[in-house]
């Protein structure tokens, strides 16, 4: 069964320095969702992307990130200069847009991001 | 806007015993509603989801959930919980625009006991 792979599982970093959370959505979808989960709360929306460009975004998601689709097949998420409230699991999502309202995001198993 | 709350952020049950799991919601229009689980070390499954065909909902591994607009409830059950059901189970809605975000609570890890 197709699934949303990312990499890393873990990424350690230093506050001020970039990442880049990578995501592979499944083949056929066509939009694209990032969400994070800090340690104890609830899962956030951040931002969505759909036809190569962002569809929505969170109050979160300020000018430190970024979303791309480089080629057919990644969808990356960049933090610019992290920050220790950065810390979180981040998931990546996609979903086929053929539901309407009820269309399912399918999740991959989450980035964990560590700010020292 | 949107929001849900999901009542016990633990439920502790025995094997065998029936589950529920409280999840509320607000809308301003009609939700779209969704059941995922977590399993350790894993992403979020869909469970189940509300799309306003039916108010009784059936996902997979035997749980459901009954959609009460009257109550704005969607609480997912299952009649005979089995060890591996063990999980954080979350309740997320979605309203308005359409491939939108999904608004999630806060998580219940269910335990289930021997």
């Amino acid at each position: 069964e197709p699934e949303v792979t990312q990499t890393p599982s873990h990424q350690v970093t230093q506050m001020g320095q970039e990442v880049i959370l990578r995501c592979v959505p499944i083949s056929n979808h066509l939009y694209f969702y990032w969400y994070r989960q800090i340690l104890g709360q609830k899962v956030e929306f951040l931002v969505s992307f759909y036809n190569n460009e962002i569809s929505e975004k969170s109050e979160i998601f300020d000018d430190q990130f970024s979303v791309e689709r480089p080629d057919g097949s990644n969808f990356t998420l960049k933090i610019r200069s992290t920050k220790l409230e950065d810390s979180a699991m981040y998931f990546c999502a996609s979903s086929d847009g053929a539901g309407g309202g009820t269309d399912t995001q399918y999740f991959g198993p989450g980035t964990r991001l560590t700010v020292l | 806007a949107q929001s849900v709350t999901q009542l016990g952020s633990h439920v502790s049950v025995s094997e065998g015993a029936l589950v529920l799991l409280r999840c509320n919601y607000s809308s301003s229009v009609p939700p779209y509603l969704f059941w995922y689980v977590q399993y350790p070390n894993q992403g979020l499954q869909l469970l189940l989801k509300y799309t306003s065909a039916a108010t009784l909902v059936k996902g997979i591994n035997g749980f459901e959930a009954e959609f009460k607009k009257s109550e704005t409830s969607f609480h997912l059950t299952k009649p005979s919980a089995h060890m591996s059901d063990a999980a954080e189970y979350f309740c997320a809605v979605r309203s308005g625009t359409s491939y939108g975000k999904l608004t999630f609570g806060q998580g219940t890890i269910l335990t289930v006991h021997p």
